[in-house]
């Protein structure tokens, strides 16, 4: 049983460029969150999507966006980087069938903005 | 809104030595709770959960019981071990909305052999 699988693992991005992180879900799992974690710091929420869509936001820009697949498979774009943005990138899972399901999450994409 | 508060760290113990991290949360209602475990340059990995009043959740020795009273879920083990070295987190999932957690600032724990 495959666990959450995200993809690439590290990255370098210049100022300004786009980016783009691709997560997919544990078997079963319909339901995709992206966390944003910098160094040191917990993680927090930048949004969820389920039946492509998304569903819930965290507090940030709209420079952050991003998608849902059919085969429940998700992308987390960021646009216009900034030195800030640096961080390791997070995809949790679980599916909503049921009550209480737990929540996994992937090894993360660390990402650092130069 | 919700809130999760831990100890502050970072928590240095010899091994075999007792170990607890509190956490305490603020939230509506019975949210889920939950003890995530981060080892360097990895992501999340469940360690333990609970999802109503007076549940104890168990894992590798580690426990925590869910007190609704102390709005409390701290993190004991009896015997710590080397391995154990890493970034605790304990997270709640609150019961209305999407399936989100909110996490505590994390607790850096490092057992000397």
């Amino acid at each position: 049983d495959a666990g959450v699988t995200q993809s690439p693992t590290h990255l370098i991005k210049t100022r300004g460029q786009q980016v783009t992180l691709r997560c997919s879900p544990k078997s079963g799992h319909d339901t995709v969150s992206w966390y944003q974690q910098a160094l040191g710091q917990e993680p927090q929420f930048i949004f969820q999507y389920y039946e492509e869509e998304e569903r819930q936001r965290g507090n940030f820009p709209d420079r952050f966006s991003g998608h849902q697949f059919p085969n429940y498979s998700s992308e987390l774009n960021v646009n216009a980087l900034l030195l800030g943005d640096s961080a390791l990138y997070l995809c949790a899972t679980l599916t909503r069938q049921g009550a209480g399901n737990t929540i996994y999450f992937g090894e993360g994409s660390w990402l650092t903005v130069v | 809104g919700n809130s999760v508060t831990q100890m502050e760290g970072p928590v240095t113990l010899s091994e075999e030595a007792f170990l607890t991290i509190n956490c305490t949360y603020t939230a509506t209602g019975y949210p889920s709770l939950f003890w995530y475990v981060q080892y360097p340059g990895e992501g999340l990995q469940l360690l333990l959960k609970a999802t109503k009043a007076d549940d104890k959740g168990s894992n590798k020795g580690f426990e925590a019981t869910y007190r609704k009273e102390t709005t409390s879920f701290h993190l004991e083990k009896g015997s710590v071990q080397v391995s154990d070295s890493a970034v605790y987190f304990c997270a709640l999932r609150g019961v209305q909305g999407a399936q989100k957690l909110v996490f505590g600032q994390g607790t850096r724990l490092t057992i000397n052999p």
